[in-house]
């Protein structure tokens, strides 16, 4: 039940754009973007509900495509503090619990 | 505001030794879930407590225990540890069911 991401890991110059992809082999009932910097703990980034708007937050945006189950995350106009790692959580139906599965990560590394 | 705050933060064990790992979430929520991450296999789910109740549980052995009191505090515990279990074991507190998480800094095991 653990999503797929890709790519595994990606290195862009600061300015550069970056999409983050989360796919599942389930109908998925939410996604949800957390970011790890080396050493420090997940941080929440959003959270995408099935019928949902795309969310944005700044310069970092994400879309849910039910059809083909499966989440993206764009990164435009990347700056060095976006380094880190990616993790995409999903849900596959409405627990009402936070039980999310979370794929391997996708490691992000932003250079001058 | 206080984050979610994990002891100890490194531990040793040997193999056959056992381990409980305590969590204190942000005053106020009532979910508490553990996640297991090796670098191999990310995040993964370990169990879910809500008002002192297990509502989930992932897909480990018996071994890996957890409980939570009335003031929201949970611990873990893990039985006849194996190096396998040498991981970061990482707490998060939501205020709401499927909601954000809020990871603290996670216990690092290392079983010898």
């Amino acid at each position: 039940q653990q999503p797929v991401q890709s790519p595994q890991a990606v290195i862009l110059r600061e300015g550069e754009d970056a999409v983050i992809n989360c796919s599942s082999s389930k109908a998925l009932y939410s996604v949800h973007w957390y970011r790890q910097k080396h050493g420090e703990a997940p941080v929440f980034l959003m959270i995408l509900l099935k019928g949902g708007e795309q969310k944005g937050h700044e310069k970092i945006s994400a879309s849910f495509n039910e059809k083909k189950q499966q989440s993206s995350l764009y990164l435009t106009a990347s700056q060095l503090s976006y380094s880190g790692t990616y993790f995409c959580g999903t849900e596959y139906r409405q627990t009402g619990a936070n039980n999310l599965f979370f794929g391997t990560g996708t490691r992000l590394t932003v250079i001058p | 505001k206080a984050g979610v705050t994990q002891t100890p933060r490194y531990l040793i064990k040997t193999r056959g030794q056992q381990v409980t790992l305590s969590c204190s979430p942000i005053s106020g929520h009532r979910s508490v879930s553990w996640y297991q991450q090796t670098p191999g296999q990310g995040l993964q789910f370990l169990f879910e407590y809500f008002s002192e109740t297990q509502r989930n549980k992932g897909n480990f052995p018996g071994r890996f225990s957890g409980r939570q009191f009335s003031n929201s505090r949970s611990e873990m515990n893990v039985s006849t540890l194996e190096l396998g279990d040498s991981a970061l074991y990482l707490c998060a507190s939501s205020l709401l069911t499927s909601g954000e998480l809020f990871f603290g800094e996670g216990s690092r095991l290392t079983v010898l």
